[in-house]
């Protein structure tokens, strides 16, 4: 089973409107990451925060994260058509382990 | 430079086949990543190396998938006996160094179809 879960499933907004997706997960991490997918295409590493961290910005992008929730959330402002896509959030276990595990992922639709 | 890169970008084949499957990760990676992603969920980890060796290979689902990176560098995917819950897109992943910390560079996929 995957250990990120993200809300919502699907998202649908106008331009210029902010976009929040959440992502839930079981265990404790090491660091938390977001990736931004295009249809059809690969993943773009958007992020990374680490367990110690509570939040952490670039550009129109903010993440949070609440280790004592285990969740974390992907704010982007002032959406643009171009931000349509899919984002999954990904979390380590520890510092050494390659493996990351995703969620399913939020399908966001901004319309222009 | 260069970003990952795999080959084929489609493979078809039929059911009990064998394939390979084939990634080039950015000049200079160290680490080596494969993924699965079936339609509408996330990538699912499947092995990962850090030069040569598989450092982790607690994704590979059966026997029938096995993974080679005989140089460090470029890594084949190859499963066997292909069956049609395989159809997915895998997916290949590099970075500078090992370790979670470190950010992965994601290859386009290849679209694996078993029929």
């Amino acid at each position: 089973s995957q250990q990120g879960e993200e809300d919502p499933q699907a998202l649908s907004i106008q331009e210029g409107e902010n976009a929040t997706m959440n992502c839930s997960y079981k265990t404790s991490i090491n660091n938390l990451q977001w990736y931004r997918q295009n249809s059809g295409r690969g993943l773009v590493h958007l992020i990374l925060i680490r367990s110690n961290e509570r939040e952490k910005h670039s550009g129109r992008l903010r993440v949070t994260l609440d280790t004592s929730k285990k969740s974390s959330s992907l704010l982007i402002t002032a959406s643009r058509a171009a931000d349509t896509a899919s984002y999954f959030c990904a979390t380590a276990v520890n510092t050494n382990a390659g493996k990351s595990t995703f969620g399913d992922g939020t399908t966001l639709t901004v319309k222009p | 430079g260069a970003g990952v890169s795999q080959t084929p970008s489609n493979k078809v084949t039929e059911k009990g086949k064998y394939v390979e499957l084939r990634c080039d990760p950015i000049s200079g990676h160290t680490a080596l990543y494969w993924y699965r992603q079936s339609l509408g969920q996330g990538p699912e980890f499947l092995i990962y190396f850090q030069g040569t060796g598989a450092a982790d290979d607690s994704g590979l689902p059966n026997d029938r998938f096995f993974a080679v990176r005989p140089e460090g560098s470029v890594s084949t995917l190859k499963i066997q006996r292909t069956e049609r819950g395989d159809s997915a897109v895998y997916l290949c992943a590099s970075s500078l160094h090992g370790g979670a910390r470190n950010e992965q560079f994601f290859g386009p996929g290849t679209r694996l179809t078993v029929l």
